[in-house]
């Protein structure tokens, strides 16, 4: 499969529990984003990546959160200290630029929820 | 600030017929606008993407417009199937890449 992939799948922690995901990319796409779901929502922007570089992150990404692409190739978005307001689907995605246009291409995600 | 608005929130209709899904958005400064379906509990399926410089793409039976000037795009689907019962999602872009969605428009399609 050379589509997006993503986990855990699934993550049920306690509050206050430390948590990592990891994203893999499509093969040599050069963007990877990382997004945020709740339930009845469309999905909001958290940070994103230029091969290693991170370029912009939201104003949602908390000092709690932190996210790393150490190598240009998978990505890690860890969310300290969890809050029960954390839990939600954790969407990865990643496009080629300039080649497609930025078309960006997600993977299945990570579900999280906080007790 | 960006703003996208899909109308409407759902939409129940019998198979085979055609229906259109409606997107807006406030700034007409956009890179692209995505197309995207999402099956409940999974990711994102990307559907169309339509350059800001495009009018129009078509994918076998789904066709998406862009008219940017009015900050509009529809989604055009023909002979709908219960398989395209699904959660539709319209996103756009700034050049900085990252995208603003829509809340969806959930579609479900009656045998």
């Amino acid at each position: 499969d050379t589509g997006v992939s993503q986990n855990p799948r699934h993550k049920i922690t306690k509050r206050g529990q430390n948590v990592t995901f990891r994203c893999d990319p499509i093969s040599e796409h050069n963007r990877l984003y990382w997004y945020r779901q709740t339930l009845g929502q469309g999905p909001e922007f958290l940070t994103y990546f230029q091969n290693e570089a991170q370029l912009e992150k939201s104003r949602l990404l908390s000092d709690r959160f932190s996210a790393e692409r150490p190598k240009g190739s998978f990505s890690t978005l860890e969310i300290q200290r969890t809050e029960q307001g954390d839990s939600a689907m954790y969407l990865c995605a990643s496009s080629l630029v300039p080649t497609s246009g930025n078309e960006q291409f997600f993977g299945p995600g990570t579900r999280l929820t906080v007790l | 600030k960006q703003e996208v608005t899909q109308i409407p929130a759902a939409l129940s209709v019998p198979e085979g017929e055609n229906l259109v899904l409606n997107c807006s958005f406030t700034d007409s400064a956009i890179y692209n606008l995505q197309w995207f379906r999402q099956d409940p509990g999974k990711g994102l399926t990307s559907l169309l993407l339509i350059q800001s410089s495009q009018r129009e793409q078509t994918s076998g039976r789904l066709n998406a417009s862009l008219d940017k000037s009015s900050g509009r795009s529809t989604l055009y689907i023909a002979a709908s199937q219960p398989g395209d019962s699904a959660t539709y999602l319209c996103a756009v872009s700034s050049n900085t890449g990252k995208l603003i969605f829509g809340q969806g428009t959930t579609l479900q399609v009656k045998p």
